[in-house]
């Protein structure tokens, strides 16, 4: 059972440089979500969609871009990293309002 | 707005204590509650959930989460820790109208003692 993967699992980018984490999953899920995690902070919702093709600003969208071109796929891009960027990614997803599934997360420093 | 806030950044308990995380949310309508649990480097998984059916919830490992509107709060508790509950616990809220989508507390590392 594969559920949800995220890849790479760690990466250290350059301050300007652009990335895309990868995320798929494999239990035909509409809604799909990309979190960062920041110590003591939680997590904070970047982007979601709730199916192919749409996709949604959440609370902490800046500096980032996502696109949902498939049921499985739901890339996130990084444009012009910072080092405000560094975080635990992760990528999630569930039916409407059943249980969100998580990834195990991207490890991302920028330096 | 959805909040949640879990009183307590860090609980330590010892083997065989009681185990009480407190989490108390902010929503305008009757909402669903998670109880998520992320050991080191790893993902979250999902430890209970309450989506407005019994007002107690039990998950998994032995814990349990009781609903209390009056309170608007979302306590998780075990009767009697173990070593391999020490993890990071998350509270997280959402509406029906939001799309699934999470609003999630600061978190409460649980440490346990022997």
């Amino acid at each position: 059972n594969a559920g949800v993967t995220q890849t790479p699992k760690f990466r250290i980018l350059k301050i300007g440089q652009s990335m895309t984490l990868q995320c798929t999953q494999d239990m035909n899920h509409n809604y799909m979500y990309w979190y960062r995690q920041d110590p003591g902070m939680g997590l904070k919702l970047i982007y979601y969609s709730v199916g192919a093709g749409i996709t949604d600003k959440g609370e902490v969208p800046n500096g980032y871009n996502v696109s949902r071109s498939t049921t499985e796929d739901f890339p996130l891009r990084l444009e012009l990293a910072a080092p405000s960027q560094t975080s635990v990614y992760f990528c999630a997803s569930s039916y409407v309002q059943d249980t969100i599934y998580f990834g195990e997360g991207s490890w991302l420093t920028v330096v | 707005a959805q909040s949640v806030t879990q009183l307590g950044s860090h609980v330590s308990v010892s083997e065989g204590a009681l185990v009480l995380l407190r989490c108390n949310y902010s929503s305008s309508v009757p909402p669903y509650l998670f109880w998520y649990v992320q050991y080191p480097n790893q993902g979250l998984q999902l430890l209970l959930k309450y989506t407005s059916a019994a007002t107690l919830v039990k998950g998994i490992n032995g814990f349990e989460a009781e609903f209390k509107k009056s309170e608007t709060s979302f306590h998780l508790t075990k009767p009697s820790a173990h070593m391999s509950d020490a993890a990071e616990y998350f509270c997280a809220v959402s509406e029906a109208n939001q799309g699934g989508k999470l609003i999630f507390g600061q978190g409460t590392e649980l440490s346990v003692k022997p």
